[in-house]
């Protein structure tokens, strides 16, 4: 079952337009997300992250937005750069070990 | 600042045969974390060390699945015997404290067993 849910598998955008990737959680006893990049061959790093106390933070190009009634959060990369070709991993917590979806590959294109 | 080392980086191995995977958390990091990755998967958690204690295995597969942190430093996870689905990276992570979430990644250990 689960739980950090990301439907896109991959996503393609031209360089300098908006990245927006997309995550659904089921669990409602979740309070805390956060947003991971991975490069090939590296681990993930941590981008940015959100408190359900919150329905938007912002961190220069990038901005991620909840949605609790939803169960949804969104990630917006504005303007999008070819070093933010990477594969994008939603996770979420409450209290609890941090649930990772599956990851939406992005692919900046020049 | 050094981040987290892991070794080695790649390892093969055939089913039934025994892996040890060690790790180097960010100096000072209390919490160290092991996460498995299969293919076309988030990772996911295995075991939560805080200093030398474990916080959470409930999904560590103890029965060929074993990890320590002896020293409250690195820690070692090893899998002994080893079976195909167990083909994966092992992601170990560290945290400043308890129930940090923005969590520091190593590089990984990619494991084939055939």
């Amino acid at each position: 079952d689960q739980q950090v849910k990301q439907n896109s598998p991959s996503l393609s955008v031209q360089e300098g337009r908006i990245s927006i990737l997309n995550c659904d959680y089921t669990n409602s006893m979740f309070d805390y997300f956060l947003w991971y990049k991975k490069y090939p061959a590296e681990g993930p790093t941590f981008l940015i992250s959100i408190s359900s106390i919150k329905d938007k933070n912002e961190d220069g190009r990038f901005t991620v937005f909840l949605n609790k009634s939803a169960k949804h959060l969104s990630l917006h990369i504005v303007p999008s750069q070819p070093g933010d070709s990477a594969v994008y991993f939603c996770a979420a917590s409450g209290n609890t070990p941090l649930v990772f979806g599956k990851g939406t590959r992005l692919s900046v294109i020049a | 600042e050094a981040g987290v080392a892991q070794s080695p980086r790649y390892k093969i191995i055939e089913k039934r045969q025994s892996v040890a995977f060690w790790c180097n958390p960010i100096s000072g990091h209390a919490t160290l974390y092991w996460y498995q990755q299969i293919l076309g998967q988030g990772p996911k958690l295995l075991i939560q060390f805080q200093n030398n204690g474990v916080v959470d295995d409930s999904q560590l597969p103890k029965d060929r699945f074993s990890a320590e942190r002896l020293k409250g430093v690195d820690s070692t996870l090893k899998i002994q015997p080893a079976k195909l689905e167990d083909s994966a990276v092992y992601l170990c992570a560290s945290s400043p404290g308890q129930g940090d979430y923005e969590q520091y990644f190593g590089p990984g250990t990619r494991l084939t067993v055939t």
